[in-house]
């Protein structure tokens, strides 16, 4: 079981686009449906704002979209807002040999 | 509504046995498909999972520290245990537990920092 890729780091400028991928194997991201990411502000717990690849839940704003191609899961992030800059992680549970593993999380900067 | 909350030493000795409670509220673990987690996210790093427990007392670990950590629930006091032995420096850590409806955590609790040290 090792940790999801992530880039470290990641850039927009206000009202931009940016997207952030997210790399595992056929054995968790690519077997699965089961992809969900977290937004991490500093010192605070991450908050669920995608879930089963695309799903958005109540309250997380639709500028906030997810996708999967292969063994490679992306959130991408429309119209860039300074609320948006915080750490992301992306996560897949491997139903086959029941675990979940998380990303490296990446650092999103809004310039 | 949903809130979960941990609960245990913020500070251990190494080799000791760290226990840590998560008490929740707004759901019962005894409903079908319903299951609580504990991930730890060591301070300026990345998150990381370490066990769940479902609603029918299944139970999964992390691989890497299997050995070292056990999960139990209390549905009549709706809380859920974790234990790690063997305490280390390295697994100085802010610990979280959230719900888990079926693949995914929808509500964290606001975590507590462990640190380990002598």
């Amino acid at each position: 079981q090792s940790a999801l890729t992530q880039p470290p780091s990641a850039s927009g400028s206000p009202g931009q686009s940016v997207t952030i991928s997210c790399t595992g194997t056929s054995s968790d991201v690519g077997g699965y449906n089961y992809v969900s990411w977290y937004q991490q502000h500093p010192d605070k717990a991450p908050k669920l704002m995608i879930y089963e690849v695309n799903k958005r839940p109540s309250g997380v704003p639709d500028r906030f979209f997810g996708s999967k191609s292969g063994n490679t899961a992306s959130l991408t992030v429309s119209g860039l807002q300074a609320e948006d800059e915080a750490d992301y992680y992306c996560s897949s549970y491997a139903v086959s040999n029941d675990f979940v593993v998380f990303g490296g999380g990446t650092k999103l900067t809004v310039l | 509504q949903i809130t979960l909350k941990e609960s245990g030493p913020t500070l251990v000795k190494p080799t000791q046995t760290l226990t840590l409670t998560c008490t929740f509220s707004g759901f019962s673990l005894s409903t079908g498909g319903v299951g609580v987690g504990w991930i730890r996210q060591p301070p300026g790093k990345a998150l990381e999972w370490l066990a769940l427990i479902y609603w029918d007392d299944d139970d999964r670990y992390s691989p890497s520290l299997k050995s070292r950590l056990t999960i139990t629930k209390d549905t009549s006091k709706n809380q859920v245990v974790l234990t790690m032995t063997n305490m280390d420096p390295v697994d100085t850590a802010t610990y979280y537990c959230a719900h888990m409806p079926w693949g995914y955590f929808d509500l964290w609790g606001r975590g507590t920092l462990v640190t380990v040290s002598s």
